[in-house]
């Protein structure tokens, strides 16, 4: 079964306290992307990657790193989270054609 | 401005009711035009694309694009209350480098009711 999988699901922690989000896919796709989902604003990229090693900026990268070392995985890192990071967070991993873009279940995020 | 634009809603329908969704767009570089549904606490799910102009349609959905307009819909017929969703475009220019940045709505929600 084509899965996206992000672990944890949801995450209450505290400022400034390092933190990883991870992603999976099965599907064996080249591009992999990270957003947030904020009321109102909807969808907004925070990083993408096209392959291994290959990574760039979304619209709003400002707090967090990304890395791909294995083409399954994408982990999403905040190595100090502030509020300001409270969101709901999706993975999505993509085969390079409008038939096989897939998304993780999220990860709630509280930063007090 | 952003790139797509799409009202966000709600828009609350009777239960068989036609459900009318769209969304506009900027950039004429864009081929690819997707809708996807997303249920609450949910993460959004690929329903169907279109590419270029046309209509497309699936079941109880089509999609239209209308490109001279910058203008694409989602209708779904016979609405049910499982349709109840928020329901997101997304648009793509088709070369290599973008389909790792999806162009978004901002997603509209709807409510079905029986």
């Amino acid at each position: 079964e084509a899965q996206v999988t992000q672990n944890p699901r949801y995450l209450i922690t505290v400022t400034g306290k390092k933190l990883t989000v991870t992603c999976s896919q099965n599907m064996n796709h080249e591009y992999m992307s990270w957003y947030r989902q904020d009321p109102g604003l909807g969808l907004r990229q925070i990083y993408y990657s096209m392959n291994v090693e290959v990574t760039d900026k979304g619209d709003v990268p400002e707090g967090y790193k990304v890395s791909r070392k294995e083409k399954r995985n994408f982990p999403l890192i905040l190595e100090s989270p502030s509020p300001n990071q409270t969101s709901l967070y999706f993975c999505a991993s993509s085969g390079g054609n409008a038939d096989t873009q897939y998304f993780g279940p999220g990860t709630r995020l509280t930063v007090l | 401005q952003k790139e797509v634009e799409q009202d966000p809603g709600p828009l609350s329908v009777p239960e068989g009711a036609i459900v009318s969704l769209n969304c506009t767009y900027s950039n004429s570089a864009f081929q690819y035009f997707m809708w996807y549904r997303q249920y609450s606490r949910k993460g959004p799910e690929l329903l169907m694309y279109t590419y270029s102009s046309g209509n497309k349609e699936d079941g109880r959905f089509t999609a239209q694009v209308d490109k001279s307009s910058k203008y694409i819909s989602l209708f779904i017929r016979d609405s049910q209350p499982s349709d109840s969703a928020t329901y997101l475009c997304a648009m793509s220019a088709g070369t290599t480098d973008s389909w790792g940045k999806l162009q978004f709505g901002a997603g509209t929600q709807v409510v079905v009711t029986p």
